[in-house]
């Protein structure tokens, strides 16, 4: 079985700080990596996936990710924060074995302050 | 145009009352699913259909049925409403493939049984 673990469930930066939200991943097989955005009353978009090929992953609104298979991790960054970044994040995987639902960490709120 | 949409927006309901959301896809997505996000924002799968044929049904109580007339279309109907089946309820497709697993999401229904 496979799950996800997000570090914080409230970050707080500046506006044009760096953003930096924690996600590492527990997989019997390598895993596909998403990690989506929920604005309020909204459903979720996709920011950027990791399935094969490069590590580094660059995604919409200036958002990139890492994976790194031996810290099973897969952090999302943003060199400079911006007020419209503020919302809810969600990482998630998926196995490819088959079975395609995605199973979802618990989400971290991103608060940018003036 | 709308790729997954969703129908009601809003729901609310007494106890003990059957409902249905329903949703639509129109992107030619093979596998459509649908997920509960509670009140703490923690979403997970409940079903999963690819090609009208029920492919994952998680613990979820037989309260709760889905049903899917055609591929681009995936409807959930719940019986005898309880005060906890209270969430946003998010339909979602994808492709299906290996090799492109991504999922769309639809805006959510939010249900609030009184």
């Amino acid at each position: 079985a496979q799950s996800v673990t997000q570090l914080g469930s409230h970050v707080s930066v500046s506006e044009g700080a760096l953003v930096l939200l924690r996600c590492n991943y527990s997989s019997s097989v390598p895993p596909y990596l998403f990690w989506y955005v929920q604005y309020p009353n909204q459903g979720l978009q996709l920011l950027l996936k990791y399935t094969t090929g490069a590590t580094l992953v660059k995604g919409i609104n200036g958002f990139e990710a890492e994976f790194k298979k031996s810290e099973t991790s897969f952090h999302l960054t943003k060199p400079s924060a911006h007020m419209s970044d503020a919302a809810e994040y969600f990482c998630a995987v998926t196995l490819d074995t088959g079975r395609r639902a995605l199973t979802f960490g618990s989400g971290t709120r991103l608060q940018v302050q003036p | 145009d709308t790729a997954v949409s969703q129908t009601p927006k809003y729901l609310v309901t007494q106890m003990g009352n059957d409902k249905s959301i329903k949703c639509e896809q129109n992107l030619g997505h093979d596998t459509m699913y649908w997920y509960k996000q509670d009140s703490k924002k923690f979403l997970k799968i409940m079903f999963s259909y690819n090609n009208k044929e029920l492919i994952i049904n998680e613990t979820v109580p037989n309260r709760f049925s889905p049903k899917s007339p055609d591929k681009a279309h995936l409807n959930l109907h719940i019986n005898s409403l309880e005060l906890g089946d209270s969430a946003v309820y998010f339909c979602a497709s994808s492709p299906g493939s290996r090799e492109n697993n991504e999922q769309f999401f639809g805006p959510g229904t939010r249900l609030t049984v009184l």
